[in-house]
């Protein structure tokens, strides 16, 4: 069985840092694009970043190009995201999501709230 | 970008009807998009990609039709657990992708 659970998610101020993890289990996940998508409370989903399968291919949404870093280590089964820089509007349930365009599978999701 | 544009923001319909979910994007995207079902306190589930083509596991009730600007989701018999909220999602201009600000089909 495909799984994908997410972690690290917490209560942090404003210009503070965060790291999410992603562990994927039920499939290598050498073979596949990832991607992390957001959802702040109560709206619509909004893609965040992407790493190709070898994390040779990395893009960025522009609200977080230059503080957040998306990175994967596929010996550990393990994706991550490097969240510096954190604002309000950061705040949302961050999810990891397989795929290169759509995504087939996604993780239950991590909170991160940025609040003083 | 790419915008997205669902319609309507609600859709109430009674169980065992059909539902006819509305995307409108900005530009041409071809056939590259998706629909993703929400549960409350759950994550995306994928329904839907490449305009038509279903998901592995998704029910035939739920079909996907449109290309280029305009694209329909519809569920031809509504099941009580299809009340959710639906997204949709494009991909040729990518990146980013972009999503709709979704729709929710509410029991009427």
């Amino acid at each position: 069985e495909v799984q994908l659970v997410e972690s690290g998610g917490a209560l942090v101020q404003p210009g503070g840092s965060l790291r999410l993890s992603c562990a994927a289990s039920g499939f290598a996940l050498s073979s596949y694009e990832m991607n992390w998508v957001r959802q702040a409370p109560g709206k619509g989903l909004e893609w965040v970043s992407y790493i190709s399968s070898d994390g040779s291919t990395i893009h960025y949404a522009d609200s977080v190009r230059g503080r957040f870093t998306i990175s994967r280590d596929n010996a550990k089964n393990s994706l991550y995201l490097e969240m510096n820089s954190l604002r309000a509007e950061d705040t949302a349930v961050y999810y990891c999501a397989r795929g290169w365009r759509s995504y087939d599978y996604w993780g239950q999701g991590t909170l991160v709230t940025v609040s003083s | 970008e790419v915008v997205m544009t669902q319609s309507p923001a609600t859709l109430s319909v009674s169980p065992g009807e059909r539902a006819t979910l509305s995307c409108r994007a900005s530009q041409d995207v071809s056939r590259n998009l998706a629909w993703y079902q929400q549960k409350p306190g759950q994550a995306p589930r994928l329904l839907i990609y490449a305009a038509s083509i279903r998901a592995t596991g998704i029910p035939a009730r739920f079909s996907g039709s449109g290309s280029g600007t305009e694209f329909t989701l519809t569920i031809s018999s509504l099941q009580s657990e299809d009340f959710a909220v639906y997204y949709c999602q494009q991909y040729y201009n990518w990146p980013p992708c972009t999503f709709g600000q979704g729709t929710k089909l509410e029991i009427k």
